[in-house]
């Protein structure tokens, strides 16, 4: 595609429900990320795929969150029993390679736990 | 370690002012690379510049001018002659050889362009 595409673009759960957030990256781009954006902060590094494993999960906040990239496209992140500290904006981002080429990002999914 | 550092949370200007948003990045690696990306209300982070760590040129783009001093770990943005469009929250952010593949980013600095 054109550019990162995050799906959705708005959600609204109710406390200790699940969700799933879906990003589809640029084609051709090997390397995802995916980052937490609270209101008012800066990025917060959630996870990083090259292809579809994923090196480095240091920055999932809990065991609540999981990732998971298919056939080196596609990445969808999953959090479950949603708690109100979830509520950001989840941004996914993507690039050729890994640290050294500018990210694209993709518009974000805002989430409120309610 | 890797941090980046904006020190400053928010700043005001009037349009046509000029005005430097400041990044102070620490690394241990030696070679390493250094970007600014501008978030506009609408809320997509926009990547602006990328910078190697060989590379101290300054470079200039339009308006946009960027100094990177190895000296004193900086890589400083300035804007001249200001926008209303330019107002959005800026981000610096350091990626190096030997962090994983992670990108650090500061926390941002809010620009607000008053017309």
């Amino acid at each position: 595609g054109a550019g990162v595409s995050q799906s959705p673009s708005n959600k609204v759960t109710e406390k200790g429900k699940d969700v799933e957030l879906r990003c589809d990256p640029i084609s051709g781009h090997t390397a995802l990320y995916w980052y937490r954006q609270s209101l008012g902060q800066g990025l917060e590094f959630l996870i990083y795929f090259q292809g579809n494993s994923a090196p480095d999960k240091s920055g999932l906040p809990s065991d609540r969150f999981s990732a998971e990239r298919t056939g080196g496209s596609v990445s969808t992140l999953t959090i479950q029993r949603t708690q109100q500290e979830d509520s950001a904006v989840y941004l996914c981002a993507s690039s050729f390679g890994l640290g050294i080429t500018s990210l694209h990002f993709g518009n974000g999914t805002r989430l409120t736990v309610t | 370690a890797q941090k980046v550092t904006q020190a400053q949370t928010e700043i005001s200007v009037v349009e046509k002012e000029d005005v430097t948003l400041d990044c102070v990045y620490e690394t241990r690696d030696t070679t390493y690379y250094l970007f600014w990306y501008k978030q506009p209300p609408s809320g997509e982070l926009v990547f602006l510049i990328r910078r190697n760590s060989f590379d101290e040129q300054n470079e200039i783009s339009g308006r946009y001018s960027w100094n990177f001093q190895k000296s004193t770990s900086s890589f400083n943005f300035t804007i001249t002659a200001s926008q209303v469009v330019d107002s959005a929250v800026y981000f610096c952010a350091l990626s190096g050889s030997n962090t994983g593949n992670q990108f650090y980013f500061g926390t941002g600095t809010s620009l607000t362009v008053i017309p």
